[in-house]
């Protein structure tokens, strides 16, 4: 069974920084492009960052630019979200989804609050 | 960026009747592998986003078939043959033919 764990979420303040994880299993992950996608309190979902099977190449939304950094490691069927700079703006729920282009599974998500 | 447009915001549906959702996209979505990347989540209350449907018409093997999808380039459908209880939500397309893939706003089903 196909299982997508989202963790690293909290309260943090304007300026900080925060590294989500999701810890994958079920499924060969080595082989997977995975994505992260955000949803503001009470608002739609946005795409945020993609990377690709063997972590060369990547793909962000330009609100996150410069500010996140999507990673992973195969080794620990595991992907990641290093965020910095972060603002109000980036409150949200933030998943972890399996695949880029057809999104198949997504996790639980985790909640980042961003406030003083 | 691709801008993807749904209608209705919200769908009030009687029980047992069908429901149609649109969406439309700015630019058209045919990748250049020849497939159509739009695909529809639907989002219960309290729940993370589940894929309904892929590359415009594909049924997701967990979906029930009174859900369907259509349509091509710009123009897309999401139909709900029957309305069931369990069909309350917002829905959502998404476009992952063009950097950055964009989602609709939604449109929420809810039970009249």
């Amino acid at each position: 069974e196909v299982q997508l764990v989202e963790s690293g979420g909290g309260l943090v303040q304007p300026g900080e920084s925060l590294r989500l994880s999701c810890a994958a299993s079920g499924f060969t992950f080595r082989s997977y492009w995975m994505s992260w996608v955000r949803q503001a309190p009470a608002k739609g979902l946005e795409w945020v960052a993609t990377i690709k099977p063997d972590g060369s190449q990547m793909f962000y939304v330009d609100s996150v630019k410069g500010r996140f950094t999507i990673s992973r490691d195969n080794a620990k069927n595991s992907l990641y979200l290093q965020m910095s700079s972060l603002t109000a703006e980036d409150t949200a729920i933030y998943y972890c989804a399996r695949e880029a282009r057809i999104s198949d599974y997504w996790g639980q998500g985790t909640l980042i609050t961003v406030s003083s | 960026d691709v801008v993807m447009t749904q209608s209705p915001l919200s769908l009030p549906v009687t029980l047992g009747q069908p429901a149609s959702i649109s969406c439309r996209s700015s630019q058209s979505l045919v990748y250049s592998d020849g497939n159509t990347y739009l695909t529809w989540f639907q989002q219960r209350p309290g729940q993370s986003p589940r894929r309904l449907i892929y590359k415009v018409s594909a049924r997701d093997s967990g979906a029930p078939d009174r859900f369907s999808g259509s349509g091509s380039g710009t123009d897309f459908t999401l139909k709900i043959s029957r309305v069931e209880a369990e069909d309350v939500g917002i829905y959502y397309c998404m476009q992952a033919t063009h950097w950055p893939f964009t989602f609709g706003g939604g449109t929420k089903v809810e039970i009249k």
